[in-house]
């Protein structure tokens, strides 16, 4: 079974950085085949997509991120990171990071659909 | 592209049904078949209940249903137990723009 665990949260300024770590250990798994999906959660809110990192390399990032979060990973470490720059009190949450589900017919649902969640981060943004 | 809108709140009794929405546009719900529902217990990370409209991981009891109309999702409870009061969200890929899109979640009550 696979795990996920986060770590990297805590109190920033505003305008300010931090880097959020996603370490996922386990078997049965090929880290580097997976799709790896941060997710957050603001206090008392909802969930919010804020971007995925593809197999490919690829990224795709929600609107209110795009250009000041970035998204990378070191498979060695089989470690997914969330560089979050120029950092705003709303992006105050709960930071998740999950991975794409692959269903018992082999079908891998990394864009839309996810079953392994680490416990969360979190990140506070004040002065 | 805005969020799902889902319903704040809805409840049932033990053994009842309870049936939750998630409005989208034709941009998603309506334009794909990757719809997911996920079921959220207090301070816990969120639980995948539901994947592509209609399909159940291993180990999630029938009892959860998904089912999909134009740009309309829902999710059905049926037999309701206390152990499903939760905040249940529901998602939807937005293949326009490439993004995955949320609900606002609806808290699922037990009466």
């Amino acid at each position: 079974e696979v795990q996920l665990v986060e770590s990297g949260g805590g109190l920033a300024k505003p305008g300010g950085s931090l880097r959020l770590s996603c370490v996922a250990s386990g078997s049965g798994f090929s880290f580097s085949k997976d799709w790896m999906t941060w997710v957050r959660q603001g206090p008392g809110r909802g969930l919010e997509w804020v971007g995925r990192l593809k197999s490919s390399g690829s990224t795709d990032y929600a609107a209110p991120v795009k250009g000041r979060f970035t998204i990378s990973r070191d498979d060695s470490k089989n470690t997914v990171y969330l560089q979050m720059n120029s950092l705003r009190s709303d992006d105050t949450a709960v930071y998740y990071c999950t991975m794409g589900y692959s269903d018992s017919a082999g079908s891998y649902h990394g864009d839309e659909a996810f079953d392994i969640w680490g416990r969360g981060t979190m990140v506070l943004v004040s002065s | 592209q805005s969020a799902l809108t889902q319903p704040p709140s809805a409840s049932g009794s033990p053994g009842q049904s309870v049936t939750i929405s998630c409005t989208g546009t034709s941009t998603d719900i309506g334009g794909y078949n990757y719809v997911s529902w996920y079921q959220q217990l207090p301070g816990k990370a969120p639980k995948l209940m539901i994947y592509a409209v209609n399909k159940r991981p291993s180990g999630v009891p029938d009892r959860f249903s998904g089912s999909k109309s134009g740009n309309t999702a829902s999710l059905t409870v049926s037999g309701l137990q206390a152990e499903d009061e939760a905040d249940y969200y529901c998602s939807s890929y937005a293949g326009s723009v490439n993004i995955l899109l949320f609900g606002g979640g609806t808290k699922v009550t037990v009466l």
